[in-house]
C-alpha cells in the first residue's frame, strides 16, 4: 500500500464543463475527507466519509458539487457546470477512526484543477 | 466562530538559529490541535499533535489555552527543516480540520 492516492493528479477544464476525481484511501481506513487548498490558502474542510455513509457537507460545497463512497473504499468528487473560482487544488486524506478516537489523516498528492 | 491564524507568511532564519511559528486559535471548547508540514514536492503530513506533547525533529509546540495559542518552536533550525507550515484545530474531534493559512520556515545557510 503506498498510500492515498488521487487521480488526476491534474486536470484542465473549460468553464461549463463537469469533472470527476477519484481518491483511493489506505485500504484499512474507514474515514474519508476531502478538502480544497486554493493559491496562498490552507486546506478546508468540504466533506467526509465514515465509511459509505457522507457524514457531512461544509457549506463550501455548493449544490454542483457531489461527492460519493459507494462500498466504503474510493470516493469520488464531481464538480458540475465548472467556474474559475472551483480552480484549486482538492486534496483527500483518509484516517482510521475507532469510536471518538481522532487518528491520524493521511493525505493524498492533491488534483490541481484549473478551470479556463 | 472556529479559526485557526497564522499571523506570517514566510519566516527567514539562518541555520542554527531559534524557530517560533506562530498560532492562534479561536474555539469556544476544548481543542485538538496538531502541526502539519509539507516539503517541497511531498503531500501534507503530520508533524505533531498536542496531545502526545512530544518532539518531533527537534520541534516543540505547546498548547497555552489562556492565550488561545499553540506555537511551533526548534531551537536550532537546520536547512531541510525548509517547508510550509500549517497549524490546524480539529473541533469536537470529528476530523474535520480547519487549517491555518500556512507559514513558509525558510532555513538558509
Amino acid at each position: 500500500d503506498t498510500g492515498v492516492s488521487q487521480d488526476p493528479r491534474h486536470k484542465i477544464t473549460k468553464r461549463g464543463q463537469n469533472v470527476t476525481f477519484r481518491c483511493d484511501p489506505i485500504s484499512e481506513h474507514n474515514r474519508l475527507y476531502w478538502y480544497r487548498q486554493t493559491l496562498g490558502q490552507g486546506p478546508e474542510f468540504l466533506t467526509y466519509f465514515q465509511n459509505e455513509a457522507q457524514l457531512e457537507k461544509s457549506r463550501l460545497l455548493s449544490d454542483r458539487f457531489s461527492a460519493e463512497r459507494p462500498k466504503g473504499s474510493f470516493s469520488t468528487l464531481e464538480i458540475q457546470r465548472t467556474e474559475q473560482g472551483d480552480s484549486a487544488m482538492y486534496l483527500c486524506a483518509s484516517s482510521r477512526a475507532r469510536g471518538k478516537v481522532y487518528n491520524e489523516q493521511f493525505f493524498g498528492p492533491g488534483t490541481r484543477l484549473t478551470v479556463l | 466562530a472556529q479559526r485557526v491564524t497564522q499571523p506570517e507568511k514566510l519566516l527567514s532564519v539562518f541555520k542554527g538559529a531559534p524557530v517560533e511559528l506562530k498560532c492562534n486559535y479561536s474555539y469556544s471548547g476544548s481543542p485538538e490541535l496538531f502541526w502539519y508540514v509539507q516539503y517541497s514536492r511531498q503531500r501534507l503530513q503530520l508533524l505533531l499533535r498536542h496531545i502526545s506533547r512530544e518532539s518531533i525533529k527537534g520541534f516543540t509546540a505547546d498548547l497555552n489555552k489562556g492565550e488561545t495559542s499553540f506555537h511551533l518552536k526548534k531551537p536550532f533550525a537546520q536547512e531541510e527543516d525548509s517547508a510550509m507550515y500549517y497549524c490546524a484545530l480539529n473541533p469536537s474531534n470529528t476530523g474535520k480540520l480547519i487549517f491555518g493559512q500556512g507559514t513558509t520556515l525558510q532555513v538558509k545557510p
